[in-house]
């Protein structure tokens, strides 16, 4: 059990494009989200932490109208990356937890190439 | 501040032991956890200590001590597979995980 899903696994955007990022729990109800992104040989950075039906928390650094995040339902948020840049370029990973559970769960990862 | 620190990098052969230590400072602890994180996949969870010892899960054991605000993990019977990078990673008083860096194990034949 506790799976969770991203699509699209890779994607290849020109720059100056947006690019949506699906994250979606399968099999159970995700009241937390996460979105992490991850540059070549280091560790994950926290993007931003959204509650389903409640605006995103964003990171400090992070810019909330570059990386527009939504947590409409309890089993899907999405990452927007708006006018991406070739140095947007990196590894986005979402993880969910419910709220019974401190454990998250990760989906497998996008890798963003912008061009 | 908040911090975790682990070492970089490690080196063990296969068949043998190798222990992987973890100190953290974090507001507040609510558990520590270890992911493993082969290289180009997301992390997948190994475990999660919240109270002083040590927890086994076969081949994987992780220890925690709350008053040195310390941790490691163990593997045990090393198998090439187990090349990978191993993640430590605190909860604080607000539930949030603090990452450290990473330690990527390197196994030899």
């Amino acid at each position: 059990g506790a799976v969770v899903s991203q699509h699209p696994s890779w994607v290849i955007c020109k720059s100056g494009t947006s690019v949506k990022i699906e994250c979606r729990s399968l099999d159970f109800q995700a009241t937390t989200m996460f979105w992490y992104r991850q540059f070549p040989k280091q560790s994950l950075m926290l993007m931003a932490t959204s509650n389903e039906g409640s605006k995103a928390t964003y990171e400090q650094g992070v810019e909330k109208d570059k990386f527009l995040i939504n947590h409409a339902s309890l089993t899907l948020s999405t990452l927007t990356v708006t006018s991406a840049h070739p140095e947007d370029s990196s590894f986005y990973i979402c993880s969910a937890r419910d709220h019974s559970d401190y454990e998250q769960y990760f989906g497998p990862g996008t890798r963003l190439t912008v061009t | 501040g908040q911090n975790i620190d682990q070492p970089t990098e490690m080196t063990a052969t296969e068949g043998a032991i190798v222990q992987i230590n973890c100190t953290y400072q974090t507001s507040g602890f609510n558990g520590l956890f270890w992911y493993q994180q082969h290289a180009g996949e997301a992390p997948t969870f190994l475990s999660y200590n919240v109270l002083d010892g040590l927890e086994e899960k076969g081949r994987f054991s992780s220890f925690l001590s709350r008053s040195k605000g310390y941790s490691y993990l163990l593997l045990k019977e090393l198998q090439m597979k187990d090349s990978a990078s191993y993640l430590c990673a605190a909860m604080d008083s607000n539930y949030q995980l603090i990452w450290g860096a990473g330690t990527k194990l390197i196994i030899k034949p």
